[in-house]
């Protein structure tokens, strides 16, 4: 069984400032999908960053990049220049192998973006 | 483009009583999901379906019925709703190849009294 584990229930980052926010997974499947979802105060799931299992390079999406440490299990979300729309539940997540969207989830870092 | 769209988007149902929590995606997708969202907790899966007339169980499917008789369509039945189910639906749904392409409805906030 697959499982993702966050140990940050919340940050804090001033504005402009980077923040890493932690994920660690169990899996002991070799082909895996890892996802970071942002979830503003409105609720719904905003698709960040994915990192495939294979993939050589860590991740980037403008801001956002993914520290991917293979070996330690990690897929750590690091988020740039942090602005104040950035405060909210960030959900880190695993797809199942094989399937399309089969996702495990972890319960989520809320950040909060401070002046 | 619409992608997923999810209703009703809020609900009070009273214990006992049936619902029918409706998902529509107009991509073409073959996969589609269900998970529900609990307060300090993630997604959790309850069903999912691979394709039109194929669907099976996620993590926590007790007292959830689906079906999907269209690629369109993936209704989330209540059959006699419970305090327990209060929570927030999500739908997703994705293309039948891997990658990073998996879209979420808004969710539907269920209340059961």
């Amino acid at each position: 069984a697959q499982k993702i584990t966050q140990t940050q229930p919340g940050m804090f980052v001033q504005e402009k400032e980077a923040v890493t926010l932690d994920c660690t997974y169990d899996t002991s499947d070799q082909s895996y999908g890892l996802f970071w979802y942002k979830q503003p105060s409105s609720g719904e799931m905003i698709f960040l960053i994915y990192q495939g299992s294979y993939d050589e390079q860590n991740a980037t999406e403008g801001r956002y990049s993914l520290n991917f440490q293979k070996a330690r299990k990690s897929a750590n979300l690091v988020i740039s220049a942090s602005q104040l729309g950035d405060s909210a539940m960030y959900f880190c997540a695993m797809r199942e192998p094989g399937t399309a969207s089969k996702l495990t989830f972890g319960t989520g870092t809320r950040l909060q973006v401070t002046l | 483009n619409a992608g997923v769209t999810q209703t009703p988007k809020f609900q009070v149902l009273k214990t006992g009583q049936s619902m029918t929590l409706q998902c529509a995606q107009d991509m073409n997708h073959e996969y589609m999901s269900w998970y529900r969202q609990d307060p300090g907790m993630g997604l959790r899966l309850i069903h999912y379906s691979v394709g039109a007339g194929i669907t099976d169980q996620g993590e926590v499917p007790n007292g959830y019925n689906v079906s999907r008789s269209t690629t369109e369509d993936f209704p989330l039945r209540l059959l006699s709703a419970a305090p327990s189910q209060t929570s927030v639906y999500f739908c997703a749904s994705s293309p039948s190849h891997a990658g990073n392409t998996i879209y979420f409805g808004e969710g539907s906030w269920l209340t059961v009294v």
